[in-house]
């Protein structure tokens, strides 16, 4: 079993709609959460970055923690063709900052 | 400014042979990291440089991987005999090595096809 699991897709929905992803992890130690946006053929950018349970929210996006369930989320409200990438959940397991990517889920948003 | 880079941007290779990748961190930054992103796969950690001390390594899969950073800049990841199980993203990122938990800024990736 992997220590961050998250479902590849791809995930399709219309532009305005709501983008909703999703990690789980089994490593409790795990204490930093980021979610990373890839767009074909680039490196990962960082988009959220969390520590703790809890609500984040940067523009359009909506980062959540639940640490009691080993469950983080992204929402990004009124999604745009731009938005179309694939989105990574990593989170840090110790003190060196090794990063534990979960697989990438793939957006597609249709105009 | 100047982001983090990697080079060569593409490389093919024949099963055997052997292959350096190059990055260059972002100015300053004293931690860099290497990933490898196979297809489906996700991110997978290799090895974590950070200032002078020794380097992480325990993400690398085989002895036939190894890394090396002159001068706490420039890092090179050498792949000796390469095989098609090899073939995927390789990525590069950095950042300032404050703490443990700071951003990491990633590079373009070089794509290897092992042939």
């Amino acid at each position: 079993q992997k220590e961050v699991e998250q479902d590849p897709g791809p995930l399709s929905v219309p532009e305005g709609a709501i983008v909703s992803l999703n990690c789980t992890y089994s490593n409790s130690a795990f204490q930093y959460f980021m979610w990373y946006r890839q767009y074909s053929r680039k490196g990962p950018e960082l988009l959220m970055y969390t520590y703790s349970s809890g609500n984040k929210e940067d523009g359009r996006f909506t980062a959540q923690v639940d640490k009691s369930s080993k469950y983080i989320s992204l929402f990004i409200r009124d999604s745009q063709p731009s938005d179309s990438a694939t989105y990574l959940c990593a989170m840090i397991s110790d003190s060196w900052g090794k990063l534990q990517f979960g697989a990438g889920t793939q957006v597609v948003v249709t105009p | 400014g100047a982001g983090v880079s990697q080079s060569p941007s593409n490389k093919v290779t024949e099963k055997g042979k052997d292959v350096e990748l190059r990055c260059d961190p972002i100015s300053g930054h004293t931690a860099l990291y290497w990933y490898r992103q196979s297809l489906g796969q996700g991110l997978e950690f290799l090895i974590y440089f950070q200032g002078n001390s020794a380097p992480d390594k325990s993400g690398l899969p085989s002895d036939r991987f190894s890394a090396e950073r002159t001068g706490g800049s420039v890092s090179t990841l050498t792949i000796q005999r390469t095989q098609q199980e090899d073939s995927a993203v390789y990525l590069c990122a950095s950042s300032s090595g404050r703490i443990a938990q700071e951003t990491q800024y990633f590079g373009p990736g070089t794509r290897l096809l092992v042939l």
